[in-house]
């Protein structure tokens, strides 16, 4: 069984481009949820996708957006980065919305 | 709108020692998570907490539940340099989605 994996990594972007994170969930999850962590901050809560609809969204933009696909696995996209979008953005599935939730490496965004 | 308070948010202890700690939250929950991170890692789940009264124990730490006084803690046994890490609480809304977690409480085990 594979755990949650994401990709890429690492990412650099300039002010004002857009970018797209992915995430695969856990075997047989149906639940993906992003967060957004800051250097030194707990994880903020993007938003959350259950069985392809999205389940609940936290104080994020509109330009913050998200997919899930039949498989399951999952994309955050975000517009017109800017600076303070530099975070590590970390994905988690669980096995229905309200079970424990596990994480992925996350993705290190830098905005330039 | 739930928030949650994580202390110390700073912890350097000896080996061998004891400590507790803290997390409370501001609004009604049915379930409460603690998570470890090391440096430049993902999250690991350690514990998760659904009823008033629920004690987990996993080696050296133990967590614990009082809804009513919205309150966990995370209780750490003769502590080892492994543990060295940062420790977060995180709360779930009721009947909602959202995880709120605390700011961390880094924690560091010298020899």
């Amino acid at each position: 069984e594979t755990g949650v994996t994401q990709s890429p990594t690492h990412l650099i972007k300039t002010r004002g481009q857009q970018v797209t994170l992915r995430c695969s969930s856990q075997s047989g999850h149906n639940t993906v949820s992003w967060y957004q962590q800051a250097l030194g901050q707990g994880p903020q809560f993007i938003f959350q996708y259950y069985r392809e609809e999205e389940n609940g969204r936290g104080n994020f933009p509109p330009r913050f957006s998200g997919l899930q696909f039949p498989n399951y696995s999952s994309e955050l996209n975000v517009n017109a980065l800017e600076l303070d979008d530099s975070a590590l953005y970390l994905c988690a599935s669980s096995l229905e919305w309200w079970d424990t939730q596990y994480f992925g490496p996350g993705t290190r965004l830098t905005v330039l | 709108e739930l928030k949650v308070e994580q202390n110390p948010l700073f912890l350097s202890m000896q080996e061998g020692k004891n400590y507790t700690i803290y997390c409370n939250y501001s609004t009604t929950s049915d379930r409460l998570y603690w998570y470890r991170q090391d440096p430049g890692k993902s999250l690991e789940s350690l514990f998760v907490l659904l009823s008033n009264g629920a004690v987990k124990q996993e080696g050296r730490l133990m967590a614990s539940l009082d809804t009513k006084a919205r309150l966990s803690t995370l209780h750490i046994t003769a502590a080892v340099h492994d543990l060295s890490a940062t420790y977060f609480c995180a709360v779930g809304e009721t009947s909602g989605s959202r995880l709120t977690f605390g700011e961390g409480t880094q924690l560091t085990v010298n020899p």
